[in-house]
């Protein structure tokens, strides 16, 4: 069974842009949550759907946003880039009370 | 609202011998999951180990046990025989049993950086 794919690995942004980040949960998940990871921070939670649904939601400005479609890949926005904003984005699938799944992240440097 | 404290920011062993990892959760659920997590260089989070609070047998997962102190809110990583290969930063993570319409996001602490020395 293929593992969670994050698309792409890697991204350079200027300030002021945006950015759509890419996930494929494993087969059968229907929950996709991400994180963001920074040496600073470690990991915080930005968000979870679940068919389709924003299931739970971290404290992050609205700037960042997500969908998720029937599919249950999803993805990540995050509109007018700040400096702050670089980091590894890691998604994660689950089913039920599995463990999150993990992919291999994207890191995003804002510059 | 649940916490995750890992202890240690960094640690450094020699090949071959055991270490212990400390985590510490706060929480009011009687029911909930505990994770361990490794994510090497590679980047990629890998699950090491769950343990089920209801369980009271501590997991194991071949060099990998954990110590689950339910009454102290305490959940240890041991890892024996350590290998080069165990060089990661580890995660402790606490997931209450999902349910509809309720704050059940899973809640990771800062991890710990092992280093496995040659």
């Amino acid at each position: 069974k293929a593992g969670v794919t994050q698309t792409p690995r890697y991204l350079i942004k200027t300030r002021g842009q945006q950015v759509t980040l890419s996930c494929s949960p494993i087969s059968g998940h229907r929950s996709v949550s991400w994180y963001q990871q920074t040496p600073g921070q470690g990991l915080q939670f930005l968000f979870e759907y679940f068919s389709e649904t924003q299931r739970n939601k971290g404290n992050f400005p609205g700037r960042f946003s997500g969908r998720q479609f029937s599919n249950s890949r999803s993805e990540m926005n995050v509109s007018t880039l700040e400096l702050g904003d670089s980091a590894l984005y890691l998604c994660a699938s689950s089913y039920l009370n599995s463990p999150l799944h993990f992919g291999n992240g994207t890191r995003l440097t804002v510059t | 609202a649940q916490t995750v404290t890992q202890s240690q920011p960094e640690m450094s062993v020699q090949e071959a011998e055991t270490v212990t990892l400390s985590c510490t959760y706060d929480t009011s659920e009687n029911n909930y999951y505990l994770f361990w997590y490794k994510q090497p260089p590679s980047r990629q989070m890998i699950l090491v180990i769950r343990q089920e609070a209801y369980k009271q047998q501590n997991a194991t997962e071949n060099r990998f046990s954990v110590n689950f102190q339910k009454a102290a809110k305490s959940f240890s990583l041991k890892i024996s025989d350590s290998q080069l290969g165990d060089t990661a930063m580890y995660f402790c993570a606490f997931m209450k049993p999902r349910e509809p319409n309720r704050d059940d996001k899973i809640i990771f602490g800062k991890g710990t950086r092992l280093h496995i020395l040659p």
